[in-house]
């Protein structure tokens, strides 16, 4: 398998641009995951779907994120102002639902928003 | 709640030397924990985890953690540190008896292994 796949793997956009990042889950997997990293803040969950339905979205951080995931191998995340302050290496992650339990990452999005 | 803590931000270590990379939980059923590891402009690679049975776990790269119930640590070790060792280490814990998938996890170590 070729693991989680994103796109794209770097991202330079100016304030106020609508940015989409792209993720391929590993196939067979049930549970997606949506992931920041800053130095500031770590590493942190924004969202999370179970057999593509929402569960957890409590990790967004304003409504000008969104995520959708409309089918088994496709997910998105937009965020529509982007803005300096979401400057971050975006990760997407799949698991199964149960056994053998552990996530498997992409290489992650850096974006920079000027 | 749950909770991850991973109390040293950096862990010096000389090649060849043993390791250990301290995690310690908090989870209110049983904990499913991991170890993962992050290399410079990377993504999180899992390492290892602690599901049930026995303690002393074994994982990639020659790393082992061994569960320690009582002291609710899951601690990350080697017995001879490498220089390509090098890298940010984060622990994670989950639940098991919850129906929530998510992980939570530790703010990471970052690993430096001096030749």
């Amino acid at each position: 398998d070729a693991g989680v796949i994103q796109s794209p793997r770097h991202e330079v956009t100016e304030m106020g641009q609508e940015v989409t990042l792209r993720c391929k889950p590993i196939s067979g997997h049930n549970s997606l995951f949506w992931y920041r990293q800053t130095m500031m803040r770590g590493l942190e969950l924004l969202i999370y779907f179970n057999n593509n339905v929402p569960i957890d979205d409590s990790g967004m951080p304003e409504d000008r994120f969104s995520a959708k995931m409309p089918n088994a191998s496709f997910s998105t995340l937009k965020i529509q102002p982007s803005e300096p302050r979401d400057s971050a290496v975006y990760f997407c992650a799949s698991s199964h639902e149960g056994y053998p339990y552990e996530q498997y990452f992409g290489p992650g999005t850096r974006l920079t928003v000027t | 709640a749950q909770s991850v803590a991973q109390p040293e931000d950096q862990v010096n270590v000389a090649e060849g030397n043993p390791l250990t990379v301290k995690c310690t939980y908090s989870v209110s059923g049983n904990p499913y924990l991991f170890w993962y590891v992050q290399y410079p402009n990377r993504g999180l690679q899992f390492l290892l985890k602690y599901i049930t049975g026995d303690n002393l776990v074994k994982g990639s790269y020659g790393f082992e953690a061994e569960f320690n119930k009582s002291q609710t640590s899951f601690h990350l070790k080697k017995p001879s540190a490498l220089v390509s060792d090098s890298a940010l280490y984060f622990c994670a814990v989950r639940d098991g008896g919850d129906s929530n998938y998510q992980l939570i996890w530790g703010a990471g170590t970052k690993l430096i292994i001096k030749p």
